[in-house]
């Protein structure tokens, strides 16, 4: 099955600088990588996703590349702001409404 | 997307009882999913609640443990049987709409065994 790792576990940034969080994933079928983040006590809420067709997606100060050959993608946060602070998810599916595989997390942490 | 809410928000429990914890859409969806996260962890699927027939279960759930109901295209039940305190987690339910892969969860529902 999927097997999904996420690095660093923990990343602390000063505010207004940027944070990367990368996915690794070890089926070369999956072409859906969704993010969630997941503030204490809250359920995990999508903040950006991509499919395979395309390389990067950008939303506001949030993006994500995606790099299929090397089978990684990964989350740009930037001008972080202190509300950025949570625990982010990436995932990996086939589409389709199949199974997610999640990662372990990243705790984030903006200072202000 | 879609609205979710679950039932109930968070309880404490005696071990060997049980808890039947509700998800609502407030939409028709065709896939429902119920997740567990233990303290500090990850997501894990335990199941696809399959409206009309039996739910289908991931490696290391069982239905005995873990009763699924979806009686409807908007509600599904997740009941938490003969409880002991490594079932303490964080239950949710997500739910999958027809024309993306996009996943959206409920709020959870925090259990605490004793």
């Amino acid at each position: 099955g999927e097997n999904v790792e996420q690095h660093p576990s923990t990343l602390s940034v000063q505010e207004g600088d940027s944070a990367v969080i990368k996915c690794t994933y070890s089926d070369s079928a999956s072409n859906y990588f969704p993010w969630y983040k997941q503030e204490l006590g809250k359920g995990p809420q999508l903040i950006i996703d991509i499919r395979s067709n395309v390389g990067e997606k950008k939303d506001q100060r949030i993006a994500v590349t995606l790099n299929k050959t090397a089978k990684h993608f990964s989350l740009h946060i930037t001008e972080t702001q202190p509300e950025d602070s949570a625990v982010y998810f990436c995932a990996a599916s086939r589409g389709g409404n199949n199974r997610l595989a999640f990662g372990k997390g990243n705790q984030v942490v903006v200072i202000p | 997307s879609a609205v979710i809410s679950q039932k109930p928000s968070r309880d404490i429990c005696q071990r060997g009882t049980s808890l039947t914890i509700q998800c609502q859409v407030d939409s028709q969806v065709t896939m429902m999913f119920w997740y567990r996260q233990q303290p500090g962890q990850s997501l894990t699927l335990i199941a696809t609640a399959n409206q009309g027939s039996e739910a289908t279960y991931e490696s290391g759930f069982v239905i005995d443990k873990f009763p699924i109901s979806r009686p409807n295209l908007t509600f599904s039940t997740l009941t938490v049987s003969n409880m002991s305190p490594e079932d303490s987690s964080i239950y949710l339910c997500s739910v999958g709409l027809d024309s993306t892969d996009t996943q959206y969860f409920g709020p959870g529902t925090r259990l605490t065994v004793l």
